[in-house]
């Protein structure tokens, strides 16, 4: 258990809709980042947050939009889905904002599938 | 597109082999790797990481080297068991202090 805690870990929802995915990082992690995983694709970087504020930002399409609360959590919140959306959506966490792998911990990812 | 990718797409090997996974970047300034490891319905859990100022790490059973030369990664990982079967990823860090950028992945199938 990586401590990072994600919600749902399943949905399956119709194009046009929007949902939202949520994502409670590690005990004392400032950042959070976002993955999105398809078969195709591969893991691709979509947005950081550190203790709040966005602080990068990957292959994030517009239709897609994140936050990060002030208890740290963060939602990813997709709208106007497509097919092509269907995917693992990873959330990821760590203490520094300065990235390094042996302190970034990935949650269990959530599956999402756009019918 | 992707600045990391893998040669391969799947490896096959037989317990107690040893395993030889390649990764090849296109980011000159890229100064950080990692390989990460994905077991099914799980997330990615690091293996190992090397930064550019060095060109071989030794871990438990695994070894990464960089050959910063021809762009090139690898990870080693000696005496093979059924429970490495996984997903292996190389990462790099794209720009200094922000997130990873994944290649797409090898597949390594431990057989008994």
């Amino acid at each position: 258990d990586s401590g990072v805690t994600q919600t749902p870990k399943h949905l399956i929802t119709a194009t046009g809709q929007r949902v939202t995915l949520r994502c409670s990082p590690r005990s004392g992690d400032l950042s959070v980042y976002w993955y999105q995983q398809s078969l195709d694709q591969g893991l691709q970087f979509l947005i950081q947050y550190y203790n709040g504020e966005e602080r990068a930002k990957g292959n994030i399409l517009e239709r897609f939009s994140a936050q990060q609360f002030p208890d740290l959590h963060s939602e990813l919140n997709l709208s106007s889905l497509e097919l092509g959306d269907s995917a693992l959506y990873f959330c990821a966490s760590s203490v520094e904002g300065r990235f390094s792998g042996n302190t970034i911990y990935f949650g269990e990812g959530s599956w999402l599938t756009v019918v | 597109g992707e600045s990391v990718g893998l040669h391969l797409p799947t490896l096959s090997v037989q317990e107690g082999d040893n395993s030889i996974i390649n990764c090849a970047y296109s980011n000159s300034a890229s100064d950080y790797f990692i390989w990460y490891k994905q077991e099914s319905g799980k997330g990615p859990q690091f293996i190992i990481d090397i930064r550019s100022n060095m060109d071989k790490r030794q871990g438990q059973r695994v070894t990464v080297l960089l050959n910063k030369t021809v762009k090139h990664l690898s990870l080693q990982i000696a005496a093979t068991q059924p429970g490495d079967s996984a997903v292996y990823f190389c990462a790099e860090n794209s720009q200094a202090g922000t997130a990873l950028i994944f290649g797409k992945g090898t597949t390594l199938s431990v057989s008994s």
